[in-house]
């Protein structure tokens, strides 16, 4: 049974440029949160998807933005990428009514 | 708005003695506590976890404790082992919500 899977792993942008990370959550699973963790720091909560709609959202700015497919795989995306968006990006998958989340390994994003 | 805190970026404990984590939260409507285990160039994985009912939760070396007087949880590995070295995120979360994390814990088990 295969966990939460993120591609891709790694991921070099340009300033200004757009990306799009992707997630498969565990079998099983119907919510996908997603963090940003930078270095030495703990993940940051991003938003939280349900139902293909954006449940809950933590302190980022609009260019980041997410979707929900019906297959519950998601898609994190930032426009006008800064520096300072380089981080660890993890998914995370749970079943609504359960606490407990699985993580995926992660993308590394850098920007340039 | 740092609502989970770790104050201690690093601890080292020599193998076999006892391990002890801290985390401090500040939000009172946190009612589940996890703490998870990190290893490099992978993502955090699930360690042990605890409900605001509870005020104690084991799990073999792996003992939760919660005050929520204090609003106070510390994870204690008896006995530690040089492959429980790793990072350490403390993480809370409220009914239905997301999980707020600590910056964690690097703790090194010395043999």
């Amino acid at each position: 049974d295969a966990g939460v899977t993120q591609s891709p792993t790694h991921l070099i942008k340009t300033r200004g440029q757009q990306v799009t990370l992707r997630c498969s959550p565990k079998s099983g699973h119907d919510t996908v949160s997603w963090y940003q963790q930078a270095l030495g720091q703990g993940p940051q909560f991003i938003f939280q998807y349900y139902e293909e709609e954006e449940r809950q959202r933590g302190n980022f700015p609009d260019r980041f933005s997410g979707h929900q497919f019906p297959n519950y795989s998601s898609e994190l995306n930032v426009n006008a990428l800064l520096l300072g968006d380089s981080a660890l990006y993890l998914c995370a998958s749970t079943w609504t009514a359960d606490y407990g989340y699985t993580f995926g390994s992660g993308t590394r994003l850098t920007v340039v | 708005d740092q609502q989970v805190k770790q104050n201690s970026p690093s601890l080292s404990v020599q193998e076999g003695r006892i391990s002890i984590l801290n985390c401090d939260y500040t939000n009172s409507m946190f009612d589940y506590f996890l703490w998870y285990k990190k290893y490099p160039a992978e993502g955090p994985t699930f360690l042990i976890s605890i409900s605001s009912i509870k005020d104690k939760n084991e799990d073999g070396r792996f003992t939760v404790f919660l005050n929520k007087s204090a609003k106070h949880l510390s994870l204690h590995i008896v006995p530690s082992q040089p492959g429980d070295s790793a990072v350490y995120f403390c993480a809370a979360s409220a009914v239905l919500g997301d999980m707020r994390f600590g910056a964690g814990t690097r703790l090194t088990v010395k043999p």
